[in-house]
């Protein structure tokens, strides 16, 4: 079973930079990691993923280490509306069929 | 481009009764993937459709059932509910194509199922 590991909940200033860190020391070779998150009352929504490189685009960086065994999502300036559950996910063995094991998530309170 | 719409957005059951939901994924999306989320099991997948067929199921008993049409729109039925069935279900389509799956997936608000 694809499982990642990631903090409980965690907070952050407006403004600020909110980097979440994800675990993931069981990902294979070929398997992405993948960012979601949810915002209360909301269906969750897609924000980046990755192999090795870093990822940016208009959400958020994606940093994998080198060993791929971890990685950070970085959201550069964190506003109010980025209060959410926000999810890391790698991708499933190619036995594992197409769904995706979202765990329980890190909860991020963006403070005024 | 619009979004995945679920409908109904809310809905309250007796036990025992059956329900379906129903779910329009984005255009183009063929993938179409339902999941069950609760307080104490969070996000759980039920299964996936692409061209009319399940490609995957998640570990749920038979009560759950599912479809998807030729226009990629898909239904999930509930059979004989039971208060654990109180839930959020909610739909996520992708452009995942025949022998691909795809990832980056679009949720819908979801549909609230309250059993009483």
């Amino acid at each position: 079973d694809a499982k990642t590991t990631q903090p409980t909940s965690m907070d952050c200033a407006e403004g600020r930079a909110a980097n979440l860190p994800c675990n993931h020391s069981t990902i294979s070779g070929n398997e992405y990691v993948y960012w979601y998150r949810q915002i209360h009352s909301q269906g969750p929504q897609y924000i980046i993923h990755g192999l090795k490189n870093n990822e940016t685009n208009e959400m958020a960086s994606l940093i994998i280490t080198e060993d791929r065994k971890s990685s950070t999502l970085i959201l550069p300036h964190a506003t109010l509306r980025d209060t959410a559950v926000y999810y890391c996910i790698h991708t499933p063995g190619s036995n594992s069929g197409y769904a995706l094991n979202f765990g329980k998530g890190t909860s991020l309170l963006v403070t005024p | 481009k619009a979004g995945v719409t679920q409908t109904p957005r809310y809905l309250i059951k007796t036990r025992g009764q059956q329900v379906t939901l129903s779910c329009s994924p984005i255009s183009g999306h063929r993938s179409v993937s339902w999941y069950q989320q609760t307080p104490g099991q969070g996000l759980q997948f039920l299964f996936e459709y692409f061209s009319e067929t399940q490609r995957n199921k998640g570990n749920f008993p038979g009560r759950f059932s599912g479809r998807q049409f030729s226009n990629s729109r898909s239904e999930m039925n509930v059979s004989t509910l039971e208060l654990g069935d109180s839930a959020l279900y909610l739909c996520a389509s992708s452009s995942s194509s025949k022998g691909s799956p795809s990832y980056e997936q679009y949720f819908g608000p979801g549909t609230r199922l309250t059993v009483t």
